[in-house]
């Protein structure tokens, strides 16, 4: 079965702890995403990766990190410095930089 | 000014009616557009593609308008089943990806 997995489906961060959500796809593609979405709200492009081994800021960048070391995983990590991180984050991928992106089913991140 | 803009409606429509959504983005560079469909909690899913001919799949119709910078997705026959956000995205040539807040749509019996 090919398709996008996130882990965990929930995720709860205490104040000054940085988190990581994993993102696998097995579908070979090439680009990868990080959005967050905001109840009410659109998603925000927090991280994008057309190739192995580099990546891009999006609109939203700030608080989060990300890396890229295998085609296949691009884990998004949170980090402390991000002062309101509740939110649902989804992962996307697409075959090349404009096709059409396919999403795994999110995380949401809440803080205790 | 937001990069892509959509009207958040909601829309609320009877089961039957016709209905389309606009959306405006401002980056002239823009390659690629595409509406998705989000159910509540859920992840966007594709509904389809926008083509510069214009382009239908069965009661749904997306028109490319390059020369105002717009988008639009035309809704026929609504279903109760059609009731969930729509967001319009624009894909740069250098691959970044912006999506609109959404416009959700509900379809009443």
């Amino acid at each position: 079965d090919g398709g996008i997995t996130q882990s965990p489906k929930y995720l709860f961060r205490k104040e000054g702890q940085n988190v990581t959500l994993s993102c696998e796809q097995n579908l070979n593609h090439d680009a990868m995403y990080w959005y967050r979405q905001d109840p009410g709200q659109g998603l925000r492009l927090i991280y994008y990766s057309q190739i192995v081994n580099d990546f891009q800021k999006g609109d939203i960048a700030e608080g989060y990190s990300v890396s890229r070391e295998k085609k296949e995983s691009f884990p998004l990590t949170v980090t402390s410095a991000q002062k309101n991180p509740t939110a649902f984050y989804l992962c996307a991928s697409s075959i090349g930089r404009v096709e059409t992106q396919y999403f795994g089913p999110g995380t949401r991140l809440l803080v205790l | 000014r937001k990069e892509v803009e959509q009207d958040p409606g909601p829309f609320n429509v009877p089961e039957g009616a016709t209905v389309a959504f606009n959306c405006t983005y401002s980056n002239s560079a823009s390659q690629s557009f595409f509406w998705y469909r989000q159910d509540c909690r859920k992840e966007p899913k594709l509904l389809m593609s926008v083509y510069s001919s214009g382009n239908e799949d069965g009661r749904f119709t997306a028109q490319l308008n390059r020369a105002s910078q717009y988008i639009s997705l035309l809704i026929r026959d609504s279903k109760l089943s059609d009731s969930a956000t729509y967001l319009c995205v624009v894909n740069t040539n250098a691959g970044k990806s912006t999506f609109g807040d959404g416009t959700t749509l509900t379809v009443k019996p």
